[in-house]
């Protein structure tokens, strides 16, 4: 299984919106629906944002919204806040009980 | 709320063993996947391989030669054994919950982490 394909790194002002891409394949992201995104601070472990392709675990922000055509799944972070500023990773079965994650995004708040 | 605490060498010899213990405390091991993640240090995330309460294991395939997990139900713990390490395997190591089959399985509860680094 090879990593899913994300952005390097995404920017963007207090206030906006900003989308994050994760393209895996038909053998994971395109035939299941279980991705799930991220959202890691550093030196902090990972916390789970969205699961289910476009469900929002309680708690997190509603700003946080998910969703998936294809082989891609995407992460919309909408009025962006200095908090926001961290790494992203998204992460989906590949069958046989095989998960896989991207190689993460650095999201900058400008 | 449940908590996950990796637990283990923080230091290890090439050509050598790790073995991490993750401790499930205010909850309960069974009929959960539990997985190990690992990450090396400006990297990403790494799948390691996990295993359901009941003892059942999935591997990350590049790994799957040198992984071998299991779970101790009577003490809340599951754990990690990585053979023939190499400079290539130093990272924090994580433990995670999957959070079941009704919310995709997703990693929803994580441990702190623990920092192992390979070194002679």
């Amino acid at each position: 299984q090879s990593a899913l394909t994300q952005p390097a790194s995404v920017s963007g002002s207090p206030g906006q919106s900003i989308s994050i891409s994760c393209t895996g394949t038909s053998s994971d992201v395109g035939s299941y629906n279980r991705v799930s995104w991220y959202q890691q601070h550093p030196g902090k472990a990972p916390k789970l944002m969205i699961y289910e392709g476009s469900k929002r675990p309680s708690g997190v922000s509603n700003r946080f919204s998910g969703s998936k055509s294809g082989n891609t799944a995407s992460l919309t972070i909408s009025g962006l806040q200095a908090e926001d500023e961290a790494d992203y990773y998204c992460c989906s079965y590949a069958g046989t009980g095989i998960w896989v994650f991207g190689g993460g995004t650095k999201l900058t708040v400008l | 709320q449940v908590q996950l605490q990796e637990s283990g060498p923080g230091l290890v010899k090439p050509s050598e063993t790790l073995s991490l213990t993750c401790t499930v405390s205010d909850g309960s091991i069974s009929n959960y996947f539990w997985s190990w993640i690992r990450q090396p240090a400006g990297k990403g995330l790494d799948w390691i391989g996990r295993i359901y309460s009941s003892g059942s294991t999935n591997y990350n395939p590049s790994l799957k030669s040198r992984v071998t997990m299991s779970v101790d139900t009577s003490n809340n713990q599951f754990s990690l054994k990585l053979s023939s390490m190499t400079a290539a395997d130093t990272a924090v190591y994580y433990c995670a919950r999957g959070s079941g089959s009704r919310t995709g399985e997703a990693f929803d509860i994580w441990g702190q982490g623990t920092m192992v680094t390979v070194s002679s």
